[in-house]
């Protein structure tokens, strides 16, 4: 097992409202990650987070916001909750900007929007 | 459109076979290739390619990186039903802030 935990593991939302994801990163590590996993698909990159900044965003809409904090941990925040949503969001973290072949994955959180 | 493609998209194979897996992939400022396997949750990293023609080895584990024609492969020698997994493949672009992964590839191996 990797360093990087999440939280909450399992969560069930309806359509409309906003949920907060976290990720706790493995110790050393400055660089967040997020993934969006659909199920039978491979992980979609939503954004990345280096020292506290957005460092990159994949083709995300801006309700999917996204916060690292001093500590490193990070959060990731969803608005407007749609059904295409459900999905398991991974979280991996890294050390240094851009470098993501080191990262390791956390073990998910698995959102079900109803 | 940046993008990965994967093949075969499921495969099922006997112990001791030996199984390659491809990747293909369209983007602009390409850094690096990766390689992982996904049991249950969490991907675990395989490998990175960045150089093309440089064998990269772990086990019975071995990708190889082909940057001219934009590809790479996986291969896997006496496969084990341990190896049965989801084998996906990203690639690393844009100087780094951008990361897309494949679909993955659905391995079985049967005893």
């Amino acid at each position: 097992e990797t360093g990087v935990t999440q939280s909450p593991t399992h969560l069930i939302k309806t359509r409309g409202q906003q949920v907060t994801l976290r990720c706790s990163s493995q110790s050393g590590h400055n660089t967040v990650s997020w993934y969006q996993q659909a199920l039978g698909q491979g992980p979609q990159f939503i954004f990345q987070y280096y020292r506290e900044e957005e460092n990159g965003r994949g083709n995300f809409p801006p309700r999917f916001s996204g916060l690292q904090f001093p500590n490193y941990s990070s959060e990731l925040n969803v608005n407007a909750l749609e059904l295409d949503d459900s999905a398991l969001y991974l979280c991996a973290s890294s050390q240094g900007q851009g470098v993501t072949y080191e990262q390791y994955f956390g073990p998910g959180t698995r959102l079900t929007v109803t | 459109e940046d993008k990965v493609v994967q093949s075969p998209l499921s495969l099922v194979v006997h112990e001791g076979d030996t199984v390659t897996l491809n990747c293909s992939y369209e983007v602009t400022n390409f850094r690096s290739l990766l390689w992982y396997k996904q049991e249950k949750k969490a991907p675990t990293f395989l490998f990175m390619l960045t150089s093309s023609g440089i064998e990269k080895k772990s086990g019975r584990l071995s990708s190889i990186l082909d940057k001219k024609e934009l590809f790479s492969i996986l291969n896997i020698t006496a496969t084990q039903t341990g190896d049965s997994a989801v084998y996906l493949c990203a690639v690393e672009y844009n100087y780094g802030q951008n990361f897309v992964f494949g679909p993955g590839t659905r391995l079985s191996v049967l005893p």
